[in-house]
């Protein structure tokens, strides 16, 4: 089955550090995926897309990277502030439904 | 309002009742989906309209769950006879059409959801 996964641990770093979060993918290859924030009580809010044939994507202090030969996107958020602190969802999706993965949750501590 | 619109935002039933979820998408969205949401877990698809054709509803996991968007905006989900396992936030989102590119896609934006308690 085509499956998503990302880090179900708690991600927790310092303010102003570089947080990354990790979405694998196996048994396909996407031709894109999306980025979601979800925060507690809250619908997931879109952040940002990329495309296959892109490396790389990037919208203020957020980038993400998506390497096809380890079946992996990168979500980086660089000066990360407790304000960013929240659960960030992976999906994928070819016929317009996401396929999610579980999401991580990130603790930006002041 | 500019987002897509959910209620009711709580929904308490006793086990074997109907309920029936709203969803209002924004305004000029012509794709229209449901999503379910476990407890610490991510959103998994239900169902998916485009204007009032259900393309696809490989997601709902029994013939207890139905949709409709008769109108080709507002839609409802409809669960008969609940069990305690329907238990979940059920999310609703809308986007514009897919272009014509097979690898274009749209953004979706959610609605905050209904939390569905079954007792």
């Amino acid at each position: 089955s085509q499956k998503i996964e990302q880090n179900s641990e708690a991600l927790n770093i310092q303010e102003g550090k570089t947080a990354t979060l990790t979405c694998n993918y196996t048994n396909y290859s996407p031709a894109y995926l999306q980025w979601y924030r979800q925060d507690p009580g809250r619908g997931p809010v879109f952040l940002l897309l990329i495309r296959e044939n892109e490396k790389e994507k990037r919208k203020e202090r957020l980038k993400v990277t998506f390497d096809t030969t380890l079946k992996q996107s990168l979500f980086h958020i660089t000066a990360s502030q407790p304000a960013d602190s929240a659960t960030y969802l992976c999906g994928r999706s070819n016929t317009g439904k996401l396929i999610f993965g579980q999401g991580t949750t990130l603790q930006v501590k002041p | 309002g500019a987002g897509v619109s959910q209620s009711p935002r709580y929904k308490v039933a006793k086990r074997g009742q109907d309920v029936a979820l709203r969803c209002d998408p924004i305004s000029g969205h012509v794709s229209l989906f449901w999503y379910q949401q476990a407890l610490g877990q991510g959103p998994e698809f239900l169902t998916y309209f485009q204007n009032e054709a259900q393309l696809d509803k490989s997601g709902l996991p029994s013939d207890r769950f139905f949709a409709e968007r008769p109108e080709g905006s507002v839609s409802t989900l409809k669960i008969q006879r609940t069990q305690q396992e329907d238990s979940a936030v059920y999310l609703c989102a809308s986007s514009l059409v897919p272009g014509p590119d097979p690898y274009s896609n749209q953004p979706q934006h959610f609605g905050d959801g209904t939390r569905l308690s079954i007792l």
